[in-house]
C-alpha cells in the first residue's frame, strides 16, 4: 500500500514540446505529492508539490495535475528545453510523517 | 543549493568493513532523513531523526544505524558492508513537525562503492 508507480521509464521530447510524466498511488492517507528533479551526480531537487485540496498547481512552465478519485497525479513541463533533460521522481507522504515514498523515476531527454 | 551538505563525496570500501557518512542540515531544520538510492532507482527511506530521536525506520537491517546531534547534524553508520550496499546515500532535512512543512531538501549525496 506504500507504492507509488511512475511512468514512463524514459521519455524523449522535442524542444518546445510538452513533457508529461504520470504517477499513481495506493495509500489514501498520502496527502503531500512533490516532484523532484535529479541531474547525474546530484541530489534530488524539489521542483513543485501539491496537496489534494486542489486539482492543479502551476509554477512557471511546470504544472501538477491531481486526480484524487483516481489516485493519480502528473507533471506537465510546457515548452520543454534541453536544460530540462534530467531524471524526474514523483513522491508522496502523509502529514506528520515525513517519510517520502518515491516512484521509480523517468529519464527525460529533450532533443533540439 | 539547499544548504544541506554531506561528506565524503565518494567512498570506496571492501566487503565486511564499516562506514560512517555525515550530513549537515539546513539551518533551522530539526528533522533529518536518510535515503539509499541504487543506480537507476528511486530513493528508498532508511530512517528519520527528529530532535535526536529516531522517528521512523524503513525496511533496512539493524546494521544500518544513525545518530542526530544537538546541532541537528547527523551520521549514518553501516556495519558489515555488503556488495549490495553500493549506492548513493542521500540526506534530507526539513523543518519538521513544528515547522508545519513536509518539504524535504536533499544534499548532494555520498557515493559508496563496496568491493
Amino acid at each position: 500500500q506504500q507504492q507509488v508507480k511512475q511512468s514512463p521509464q524514459s521519455l524523449i521530447v522535442q524542444k518546445g514540446g510538452i513533457s508529461i510524466i504520470n504517477c499513481a498511488y495506493e495509500n489514501t492517507a498520502f496527502d503531500y505529492f512533490p516532484w523532484y528533479q535529479q541531474f547525474p551526480g546530484k541530489g534530488p531537487a524539489l521542483l513543485i508539490a501539491i496537496r489534494p485540496d486542489v486539482s492543479e498547481k502551476k509554477e512557471g512552465r511546470f504544472t501538477i495535475s491531481f486526480n484524487k478519485s483516481a489516485k493519480q497525479f502528473s507533471l506537465h513541463i510546457m515548452d520543454s528545453q534541453p536544460g530540462d533533460s534530467a531524471t524526474y521522481f514523483c513522491a508522496a507522504n502523509r502529514n506528520g510523517n515525513e517519510k517520502l515514498t518515491f516512484g521509480t523515476g523517468t529519464r527525460l531527454t529533450i532533443i533540439p | 543549493e539547499t544548504g544541506v551538505t554531506q561528506s565524503p563525496t565518494h567512498l570506496i570500501k571492501t566487503r565486511g568493513q564499516q562506514v560512517t557518512l555525515r550530513c549537515s542540515s539546513q539551518s533551522g531544520h530539526n528533522t533529518v532523513s536518510w535515503y539509499q538510492q541504487a543506480l537507476g532507482q528511486g530513493p528508498q527511506f532508511i530512517f528519520q531523526y527528529y530532535r535526536e530521536e529516531e522517528n521512523g525506520r524503513g525496511n533496512f537491517p539493524p546494521r544500518f544505524s544513525g545518530l542526530q546531534f544537538p546541532n541537528y547534524s547527523s551520521e549514518l553508520n553501516v556495519n558489515a558492508l555488503e556488495l549490495d550496499d553500493s549506492a548513493l546515500y542521500l540526506c534530507a532535512s526539513s523543518p519538521g513537525l513544528a515547522g508545519g512543512s513536509d518539504t524535504q531538501y536533499f544534499g548532494p549525496g555520498t557515493r559508496l562503492t563496496v568491493l
